[in-house]
């Protein structure tokens, strides 16, 4: 089964960006979705976006529009997502999870998770 | 977008006890694209149900999920030490994809 291993902690200055990856070990990318989803401190899970690695079609919440980019490497099997503009509210675990087959639905396979501060 | 209401915030229950959780939608969830998480501290949230019914691999059947249209429930017919935690419920029929604010089941 494949594994889904992130890049580790990044402490960034507000107004800057940051890039977490999320390495697919033991297989390819292709035959799945990436999403990636965040928890700030003590909240909630947070859709951001995602990308169905075969085609390189991206979608995105709304609220992140314009500030985030989600792309795949199928050479390295790594997804990337660069978020923008960060603010202290940016600061949480920022996840990827993976959907089987061509569609971001539901998430059976998690990466272990990337903490991001935000802090000038 | 789906605004999905998880209830209750908190449940308190001693091993052995059957939870049940609710998770209601803002709007009908289209096709019953419904799922539940676990999540404990420090990590990962885990795949529990799919479909509102479906359990995923490898999940014992005291989990069951039921529901449809704007109402779904998770079900844990006798809790076991390792089930206290945060459940989520996801939904994936129309997009943005959303998660409920999350029901932490705690020991009583």
């Amino acid at each position: 089964q494949v594994q889904l291993v992130q890049s580790g902690a990044e402490v960034k200055k507000p107004g800057s960006s940051v890039k977490v990856s999320c390495k697919a070990s033991g297989g390819t990318l292709n035959k799945f979705a990436i999403s990636w989803v965040r928890q700030a401190p003590g909240q909630g899970l947070e859709w951001i976006g995602g990308i169905v690695a075969i085609f390189g079609t991206t979608k995105y919440a709304q609220k992140f529009q314009g500030r985030v980019t989600i792309t795949t490497d199928q050479f390295t099997s790594t997804a990337d997502m660069e978020l923008s503009s960060l603010t202290s509210e940016d600061t949480a675990v920022y996840f990827c999870a993976s959907s089987s087959g061509y569609v971001i639905e539901y998430f059976n396979q998690w990466g272990q998770g990337t903490l991001v501060t935000v802090s000038s | 977008e789906i605004v999905l209401t998880q209830s209750p915030d908190t449940l308190s229950l001693s091993p052995g006890e059957r939870a049940t959780l609710s998770c209601r939608a803002s709007q009908s969830v289209s096709s019953s694209y419904l799922a539940w998480y676990q999540q404990k501290p420090g990590q990962a949230p885990r795949l529990l149900i799919y479909g509102a019914s479906s359990r995923a691999t490898g999940i014992p059947d005291r989990f069951s999920g039921s529901g449809s249209g704007t109402d779904f429930t998770l079900t844990i017919t006798r809790l076991e030490p390792e089930d206290f935690a945060v459940y989520y419920c996801q939904q994936y029929g129309s997009s943005p994809r959303t998660f409920g604010q999350g029901t932490k089941v705690e020991i009583k």
